[in-house]
């Protein structure tokens, strides 16, 4: 597509609860990153992967997060063990990666997710 | 660490009104500068951005300068519109191997008719 696309856009859990979250980034941008954004605050830096792996994992809050993208395009956030804490709007951006990476990112809408 | 300061919302004008969001920033060596811009029920998308000292990016009316000295890179706008309304973030990114944006906590700005 021409855009990131992310699924779902809303997925409401019990607490306890298994949750994967999808993002297919812009064709041909190999860097990719996760954000989570609450209401009233800024994206909150979660990984960024260059490829297939993480470059920088350091945002990701506990053992319970966790993300993939094993053919360096498709990637899934997965959150073992949700909490009501975790709810927040989660956000894939995309971009091109290594040195053409400017900074300037392309992001999804975002998925909803909202833990009871 | 690195960092982004930007002034508290919300911010409500009335049209064709000046606008100014303030940003500043702390970073160790030459950083990029980036306002995005989050309209409602959208995603979040680049308004525009600088890359080194004194230059000036502008989009959509929109303009900010990358000030080193002050280490700002404040927002403006000369006349507002009700499209406008929208939450504006401010940015960075290292200079570096490591990628990763840091953002500031986003001013809501709401413009009336």
């Amino acid at each position: 597509g021409a855009g990131v696309s992310q699924t779902p856009s809303n997925k409401v859990t019990e607490k306890g609860k298994y949750v994967e979250l999808r993002c297919d980034p812009i064709s041909g941008h190999t860097a990719l990153y996760w954000y989570r954004q609450s209401l009233g605050q800024g994206p909150e830096f979660l990984i960024y992967f260059q490829g297939t792996g993480a470059a920088d994992d350091s945002g990701l809050p506990n053992d319970r997060f966790f993300a993939v993208r094993p053919e360096g395009s498709v990637s899934t956030l997965k959150i073992q063990r949700t909490e009501r804490g975790d709810s927040a709007v989660y956000l894939c951006a995309s971009t091109q990666g290594g040195t053409r990476n400017t900074g300037e990112l392309f992001f999804g809408e975002g998925s909803r997710l909202t833990v009871l | 660490g690195d960092s982004v300061t930007q002034m508290e919302g919300p911010v409500t004008l009335s049209e064709e009104a000046f606008l100014t969001i303030n940003c500043t920033y702390t970073a160790t060596g030459y950083p990029s500068l980036f306002w995005y811009v989050q309209y409602p029920g959208e995603g979040l998308q680049l308004l525009l951005k600088a890359t080194k000292a004194d230059d000036k990016g502008s989009n959509k009316g929109f303009e900010a300068t990358y000030r080193k000295e002050t280490t700002s890179f404040h927002l403006e706008k000369g006349s507002v519109q009700v499209s406008d309304s929208a939450v504006y973030f401010c940015a960075l990114i290292r200079a570096g191997n490591n990628r990763k944006l840091i953002w500031g906590l986003g001013t809501s700005l709401a413009v009336n008719p």
